[in-house]
């Protein structure tokens, strides 16, 4: 199974901080990888597919870059409503796997 | 706008079979453009992909799961289902419903809302 390692899983920020977020994975997964956040008591919520496509209606200071083993989340600047877990998913190989998550909580 | 709804028992015994059901409007889920799969999430933990659907009954299951678990499409009811057999406490969790799309690499987009199913006697 393809194992996708986030780090940090517990980032402390203030709101207009910039916040980068990486996902390796155990070997090569191309740009298969989503980005979701999940706030609490809700559904996951796509950001980022192919490593680096914003879905529509994301805002812009999401984004997303990296292939191969290594990629990044990256907030530009953080704001009140992005204080969520994020979670990387490898779309290559089966089984499909989740990244342990990353908690952004406020400063 | 795509909508996906899960139900079903929020109480299992240990032992019995889960039965979930997703329910998608705005769509139909007889497209080849689209799988059809199931998450799921243990209280204060990750995410854990369970299964995944065809339009044409194609089915790819997470090894640790795969000997309990059965995914099934109802194209008449616009339904899809997941059932998990054997069901132990570790199996408590928010399970999920999503769509696939159906391209190298295809992300799962939008996702249903959840439900909580927790194993207890």
């Amino acid at each position: 199974d393809i194992q996708l390692t986030q780090s940090p899983s517990f980032l402390s920020a203030s709101v207009r901080d910039r916040v980068t977020i990486t996902c390796r994975a155990s070997q090569g997964i191309n740009t298969y990888l989503a980005w979701y956040q999940q706030k609490p008591g809700k559904a996951p919520n796509l950001l980022i597919y192919g490593a680096s496509t914003l879905q529509s209606g994301v805002p812009s200071r999401f984004s997303g870059s990296g292939s191969g083993t290594e990629f990044t989340l990256t907030i530009s600047s953080l704001q009140p409503e992005d204080f969520a877990t994020y979670y990387c998913q490898q779309l290559n190989y089966y089984p499909l796997t989740f990244g342990g998550g990353t908690k952004v909580e406020i400063k | 706008q795509l909508q996906l709804q899960e139900s079903g028992p929020g109480l299992v015994k240990p032992s019995e079979t889960l039965s979930l059901t997703c329910t998608v409007s705005g769509g139909s889920i007889s497209s080849s453009s689209y799988h059809w799969g199931w998450m799921r999430q243990p209280p204060g933990k990750g995410l854990e992909w369970i299964g995944t659907m065809s339009y044409s009954g194609n089915t790819f299951y997470n090894s640790s799961l795969q000997s309990r678990v059965t995914i099934s499409l109802d194209t008449s009811k616009n339904q899809f289902s997941l059932k998990l057999s054997s069901v132990t406490a570790a199996d408590t969790a928010v399970y999920y419903c999503a769509r696939r799309i159906n391209t190298a690499g295809g992300w799962f987009d939008p996702w249903g809302q959840g439900t909580l199913v927790t194993v207890s006697s």
